[in-house]
């Protein structure tokens, strides 16, 4: 069925890139998506990325979908403390094209 | 603004009560969803709703019931049939069609049963 996987945890210093990673298994999406949750509150669009692209970049967010070996990833450049969060892979998939998700990964960023 | 509000923020409900839950959008978005989420476990669907008067069981239904009377309206209910609702409970919206199912999510509810 239809799966996605992450890491649950990360750990990066203040200033250095995080890299987020995150597999997928349907090979029929037409987007991918990354969202972000802070403590208590709702998940916010981070950014998404059409199926047929291969990179996206917007400011300090680079993704990158490797749709051979359904791999994505999301890179954060000058990770601050404000980046702490959880983030959530999710691909579009199935007849009624729900959101499938990842269980989260949660990163801590260090001063 | 446009946006999707969920309401209350917090919430307490005694053992063998049934509370409701209530999500409202402006988005002007056809589909609808809420999901519980749990440490550890991300997020789970327990009702969707692609249209109004029209919603579908996710994975983790029993104990809950929704409407959706009205396109802007998705309200949950928790029953005393549902046997451990402590949780934070996320609504969303999506245009849910043409394309793009990105989603809209309310800052949440969580209930607590004391």
């Amino acid at each position: 069925g239809e799966d996605v996987e992450q890491s649950l945890f990360l750990s990066v210093r203040e200033g250095d890139s995080s890299v987020i990673n995150c597999t997928y298994t349907d090979s029929s999406s037409t987007y991918l998506y990354w969202y972000k949750q802070e403590p208590g509150a709702g998940l916010q669009l981070l950014t998404y990325i059409f199926s047929n692209m291969d990179m996206k970049q917007d400011q300090r967010l680079t993704v990158l979908l490797n749709k051979k070996d359904k791999h994505l990833s999301l890179r954060i450049a000058d990770t601050q403390t404000g980046d702490s969060a959880i983030y959530f892979c999710a691909e579009d998939a199935g007849n009624n094209r729900k959101l499938i998700w990842g269980l989260g990964t949660s990163l801590a960023v260090n001063p | 603004d446009g946006g999707i509000t969920q309401s209350p923020k917090y919430l307490f409900r005694k053992e063998g009560q049934n509370v409701t839950l209530s999500c409202e959008q402006n988005l002007n978005h056809d589909a609808m969803y809420w999901y519980r989420q749990d440490p550890g476990q991300g997020l789970r669907l327990i009702y969707y709703s692609q249209i109004v008067n029209d919603f579908q069981k996710g994975d983790i239904a029993e104990g809950y019931s929704v409407s959706r009377e009205k396109k802007e309206s998705f309200p949950l209910t928790v029953t005393s049939a549902q046997k451990n609702p402590t949780a934070f409970y996320l609504c969303a919206s999506s245009i849910g069609r043409d394309g793009n199912y990105g989603y809209t999510f309310g800052s949440g509810t969580r209930l607590t049963v004391v």
